[in-house]
């Protein structure tokens, strides 16, 4: 089975703290994605990388950066946590997409409820 | 501009009734790829079904069926006799063949299945 797990199911921190959201996963899969959910708008895709060392933007990477020096660890950073960064917060990763979309289905990990005072 | 729509916030059903979850999608891309995708009270999203462009062939599996219709736009998800353990929040999501791994979701929808 693949496991995607994230540090934590729930964190508390304080406005302006540097935040760590680590997630780990053990299928040896390239890509590897962060997601914030919030409540009527579905996930949106904060950032992503293919590879180790590699990131790229996503939708909605403002007040976030990543960090890949291993293949199966991609780390989320909040360099100085706001208020509107309160939400949960989803890794997932997958294959490459290869010719047919096959084996490109993204798992995901449970989840990190992230609150900001 | 790539968007998935999932008008219904939330649907409420009594146990064994059939229940439909609406999904349509834009894109201009004429490869792509729909998913579904259910996450459970646990949190954690489980991948249901993947459908390409090209295929536009219902699918069934057991209680859970699928509608694609290109002609539409959607992607429907209909649940049979409903049961308990469907409660969930379902979302769809759409990826173009030329975005990696990208995901596009829609808002989800929060299925209750009351006994």
């Amino acid at each position: 089975d693949v496991k995607v797990t994230q540090s934590s199911r729930y964190l508390v921190k304080r406005t302006g703290e540097k935040v760590f959201l680590e997630c780990v996963q053990d299928m040896d899969h390239e890509n590897m994605f962060w997601y914030r959910q919030d409540p009527g708008l579905g996930l949106r895709l904060i950032y992503f990388s293919y590879d180790v060392k590699m990131k790229e933007k996503g939708d909605i990477p403002e007040g976030y950066s990543v960090s890949r020096e291993k293949k199966e660890r991609f780390s989320l950073i909040l360099e100085s946590a706001s208020t509107n960064q309160t939400s949960m917060y989803l890794c997932a990763s997958s294959f490459p997409a290869l010719l047919a979309g096959v084996w490109d289905e993204q798992f995901f990990g449970p989840g990190t409820r992230l609150t900001v005072l | 501009a790539q968007k998935v729509t999932q008008a219904q916030t939330e649907i409420s059903v009594v146990e064994k009734e059939d229940v439909t979850l609406d999904c349509v999608y834009e894109t201009r891309d004429t490869t792509y790829y729909l998913f579904w995708y259910k996450q459970p009270p646990s949190g954690e999203l489980v991948f249901l079904i993947r459908r390409n462009s090209f295929d536009e062939q219902n699918e069934i599996s057991g209680r859970y069926s699928w509608n694609f219709q290109k002609s539409t736009s959607s992607f429907n998800f209909t649940i049979t006799a409903s049961q308990v353990v469907d409660s969930a929040v379902y979302f769809c999501a759409l990826r173009a063949h030329n975005q990696g791994g990208k995901l596009i979701f829609g808002q989800g929808t929060e299925l209750s299945v009351k006994p």
